[in-house]
């Protein structure tokens, strides 16, 4: 069974720093992944997807890379500012049973 | 497009009620997912309907929960009767057909069984 893991569990950081959430998965047989931000009492909001034949996605000041090879995947946010504050999630489409995996989140914290 | 739909957003009920949330997907999404999101268990899937046809409801906790799709643009999902322990958000999320779309979610729906 897919299992995916997101450390670390919890980040704070200053504002302006850049900063990396690292989300890993089992199986690399998958059709895509998917990142998602949800703010407290929010459902998730989709941040990016990437297909499994993609390295990455770029939105704004949003990067996400996956290696499905060695199961990982990275969200690079740039210039960190308060309003990224929220628990950022990452799910994978396996390829067995077309369905999602989640992993428990990063929770995000960025100080002005 | 609203995104996806739910109702209620709040349901606070007593043990033994019957509780009915809803869910009206992306118009031409196929593809429904019905989520349990609590602090200990994370995001649970319960059931996904592709077509309106349930296709694993292996997430569904017990035989007190049923959820159906009578057509592409609805969907329930029924807890006859609740326990305390079904408090939780419960989300629906829809993307269109095949394993390749981008998911979206609903806003929620929090039940409190007291």
């Amino acid at each position: 069974k897919q299992e995916v893991t997101q450390i670390p569990a919890a980040l704070s950081v200053p504002e302006g720093e850049n900063l990396v959430l690292n989300c890993s998965f089992t199986d690399s047989a998958i059709y895509n992944l998917q990142w998602f931000r949800q703010d407290p009492g929010k459902g998730l909001t989709s941040l990016l997807l990437i297909q499994s034949s993609q390295r990455e996605q770029t939105s704004g000041r949003l990067n996400a890379s996956l290696d499905k090879s060695s199961g990982r995947s990275t969200l690079y946010i740039a210039a960190s500012q308060p309003g990224d504050s929220a628990t950022y999630l990452c799910a994978v489409v396996a390829m067995a049973g077309n369905q999602f995996y989640f992993g428990t989140g990063t929770s995000l914290t960025v100080i002005p | 497009d609203a995104g996806v739909i739910q109702s209620p957003r709040h349901e606070v009920t007593e043990m033994g009620q019957e509780v009915t949330l809803r869910c009206k997907p992306i118009s031409g999404h196929n593809s429904l997912f019905w989520y349990r999101q609590t602090m200990m268990r994370g995001l649970e899937l319960l059931i996904y309907f592709n077509n309106n046809v349930p296709i694993d409801d292996s997430g569904m906790p017990e035989d007190r929960f049923s959820a159906k799709m009578p057509n592409a643009s609805f969907s329930t999902l029924k807890i006859q009767p609740s326990e305390p322990r079904d408090s939780a958000v419960y989300f629906c999320a829809s993307r269109e057909q095949g394993a390749f779309g981008e998911l979206f979610f609903g806003e929620g729906s929090r039940l409190t069984v007291l």
